[in-house]
């Protein structure tokens, strides 16, 4: 099945400061890569979300990018904010293998004032 | 519309106890989904579901069982708790996307958080 992988586990940055998450994935049958953000507590809520047929896709001060040659694809934030701080997933959906969801470990990103 | 809901959000029970964890959502979603969430091992899918009267095995199924009798509620039972079954609970559900066989956003109950001794 699909494999997702997430890097870094843990990223601390300066308020102001961007940040940027990446995951890799091994299906080139994955056709939608979304991205959760989950407060301590909280459930995960999805915050972005790209398709196969896209390269970039932006909201405000949050953009994803997807390298399907590569098979990655990447959460930028900029101008971040303490109200940032969360652990944020990645995910990807293959859509010939069994209507699945594979996410990725997770990253905990830890904005300082 | 209150979304995706979870019933009940704590629950502590003693190794070999049963129970039953209910998964509710009222925005007509096809799909639904089980996953348990560890610390530093993200979301692991243990059951889901693409209609009703249909379950299929995920990532980490044993010890688990569920149902689909209804469209809206999806079902997770643990016959005999162990303490690796210790975990924060998640249901969520998502639609089919009407082209090219993709899904659209998956949306997340508020978790359940068991704890078995």
């Amino acid at each position: 099945g699909e494999n997702v992988e997430q890097h870094p586990s843990t990223l601390s940055v300066q308020e102001g400061d961007s940040a940027v998450i990446k995951c890799t994935y091994s299906d080139s049958a994955s056709n939608y890569f979304p991205w959760y953000k989950q407060e301590l507590g909280k459930r995960p809520q999805l915050i972005i979300d790209i398709r196969s047929n896209v390269g970039e896709k932006k909201d405000q001060r949050i953009a994803v990018t997807l390298n399907k040659t590569a098979k990655h694809f990447s959460l930028h934030i900029t101008e971040t904010q303490p109200e940032d701080s969360a652990v944020y997933f990645c995910a990807a959906y293959p859509s010939n293998t069994g209507n699945q969801f594979y996410f990725g470990t997770g990253t905990s990103l830890t904005v300082i004032p | 519309n209150a979304g995706v809901t979870q019933t009940p959000k704590f629950r502590v029970l003693k190794t070999g106890q049963s129970m039953t964890l209910l998964c509710a959502q009222d925005m007509n979603h096809e799909y639904m989904y089980w996953y348990r969430q560890d610390p530093g091992m993200g979301l692991r899918l243990i059951h889901y579901s693409v209609g009703e009267g249909t379950t299929a095995k995920g990532e980490v199924p044993d010890g688990y069982n569920v149902s689909r009798l209804k469209k809206q509620n999806f079902l997770l039972g643990l016959e005999s708790a162990a303490p690796s079954q210790t975990s924060v609970y998640f249901c969520a559900s998502s639609t089919r996307f009407k082209a090219g066989g993709s899904t659209d956003t998956q949306y997340f109950g508020p978790g359940t958080r068991l704890t078995v001794l």
